[in-house]
């Protein structure tokens, strides 16, 4: 079985430019999860999706940052206009069911904003 | 709002002896209580999970987790450690609607040879 599949691996942007992150769960899987994890930190949830709605975006800064889901399939995270603070590892990851189901992360996308 | 704690940055341990890496959790609800490990440069794999049934749960690689509902504590436990096992630990809970999946702050366990 695939697995959960990110990309780029790396990104490296100066601040104030935007950046897109593109993420492919695992086939068949109805939730989806986007991750920001700070150096030496826990990853923080920004989004979750189950299937093309958005099911919490609490902690989405959503004056910088937006998400979708077109077709429940694929996820694109961007970040316009990215700040210094925004240097993060961000993770995906996919759940069969959002309730009981564990969810499979990806390899995560390293940003790096100068 | 729910929440996660990891009292320990640190844990280390020599070869052979066992571990335990200590999770409490805050939420409303039943909890489904998660574990994952993830190695340096690698995306956070799964461990194991606590939804309901048998507080003691058996994982990946050897690892249990005991559930303890009256102290709200989820710890997961190594009955010999291996120098492998030295990694970062999340310790993860999710409310019964499906929403909130939070993550703890991490434990960094080192198994000393």
């Amino acid at each position: 079985e695939a697995g959960v599949a990110q990309s780029p691996r790396y990104k490296i942007i100066e601040k104030r430019q935007s950046v897109a992150f593109w993420c492919n769960p695992i086939s068949g899987h109805a939730t989806l999860y986007w991750y920001q994890q700070i150096l030496g930190q826990g990853p923080k949830l920004l989004i979750q999706f189950q299937n093309n709605g958005v099911v919490d975006d609490s902690q989405l800064p959503k004056d910088r940052f937006s998400a979708e889901r077109l077709k429940g399939v694929d996820s694109t995270l961007k970040i316009q206009p990215a700040k210094l603070e925004d240097s993060a590892v961000y993770l995906c990851a996919s759940s069969l069911e959002s309730l009981g189901g564990e969810a499979f992360f990806g390899q995560g996308t390293r940003l790096t904003v100068v | 709002a729910q929440s996660v704690a990891q009292p320990e940055d640190q844990v280390n341990v020599a070869e052979g002896n066992p571990l335990t890496v200590k999770c409490t959790y805050s939420v409303s609800g039943n909890p489904y209580l998660f574990w994952y490990v993830q190695y340096p440069n690698r995306g956070l794999q799964f461990l194991l999970k606590y939804i309901t049934g048998d507080n003691l749960v058996k994982g990946s690689y050897g690892f249990e987790a005991e559930f303890n509902k009256s102290q709200t504590s989820f710890h997961l436990k190594k009955p010999s450690a291996l120098v492998s096992d030295s990694a970062l630990y999340f310790c993860a809970v999710r409310d019964d609607y499906g929403q909130n999946f939070v993550f703890g702050p991490g434990t960094r366990l080192s198994v000393l040879p």
